[in-house]
């Protein structure tokens, strides 16, 4: 299963817009980029996905490199509700099981 | 309003027990998902299923069991086989991929 490696933590100011940055070197011309985010004792939320073209939705921008081997999710003005784990995920493409498995995410800290 | 329902939100079991946990959805997923977590880590894949009446080993399969009898809904037993029971259980559904995940609230098993 092709991997991903983000930062442990990360800090931003409350209305500031945040860079969350992904590394996926390995990933499969059919792979998937999935962000979920997750708050204390809930279950992961959806964030967005993608696979070649840079998508936004009303939640966050992701923008993905021409090689697809990162990828950055962009919100873009932080609250402290943002305040939270985000999961970078490749999730397995067309014709498979379109399991996703986790890493241990990037916690992003936002400051008043 | 469709979504994923766990039952219970806590569970406390004593050691050598069977558990059952409950995941129903109604969101029409064909997809469901059973994932682990335990403090500060990410999410560990246990059991999926993708249609009714069949279901694949994720990457800690071992102690545990699933049933996929109805579409809406995929409980797993935790049985006394599984040696460190005592952890954060979460439930999820999809359609067939790429779509996006949808997780349940979770359920905190606690085994004494």
């Amino acid at each position: 299963d092709a991997k991903t490696t983000q930062p442990n933590s990360m800090e931003s100011n409350e209305e500031e817009p945040v860079h969350l940055p992904c590394n996926h070197s390995t990933i499969s011309g059919t792979d998937y980029i999935h962000w979920y985010r997750q708050l204390p004792s809930q279950g992961p939320e959806y964030v967005i996905h993608g696979l070649t073209s840079n998508v936004n939705n009303r939640m966050a921008s992701l923008a993905i490199a021409e090689d697809r081997k990162s990828s950055t999710l962009i919100l873009h003005r932080a609250t402290l509700r943002d305040a939270a784990v985000y999961y970078c995920i490749l999730g397995h493409g067309s014709g498979n099981t379109g399991k996703l498995i986790f890493g241990q995410g990037t916690t992003l800290q936002v400051k008043p | 309003d469709g979504g994923i329902t766990q039952s219970p939100k806590y569970l406390f079991r004593k050691e050598g027990q069977n558990v059952t946990l409950s995941c129903e959805q109604n969101l029409n997923h064909d997809a469901m998902y059973w994932y682990r977590q335990d403090p500060g880590q990410g999410l560990r894949l246990i059991y999926y299923s993708q249609i009714v009446n069949d279901f694949q080993k994720g990457d800690i399969a071992e102690g545990y069991s699933v049933s996929r009898e109805k579409k809406e809904s995929f409980p797993l037993t935790v049985t006394s086989a599984q040696k460190n029971p005592t952890a954060f259980y979460l439930c999820a559904s999809s359609i067939i991929p790429p779509g996006g995940y949808t997780f349940g609230s979770g359920t905190r098993l606690t085994v004494v």
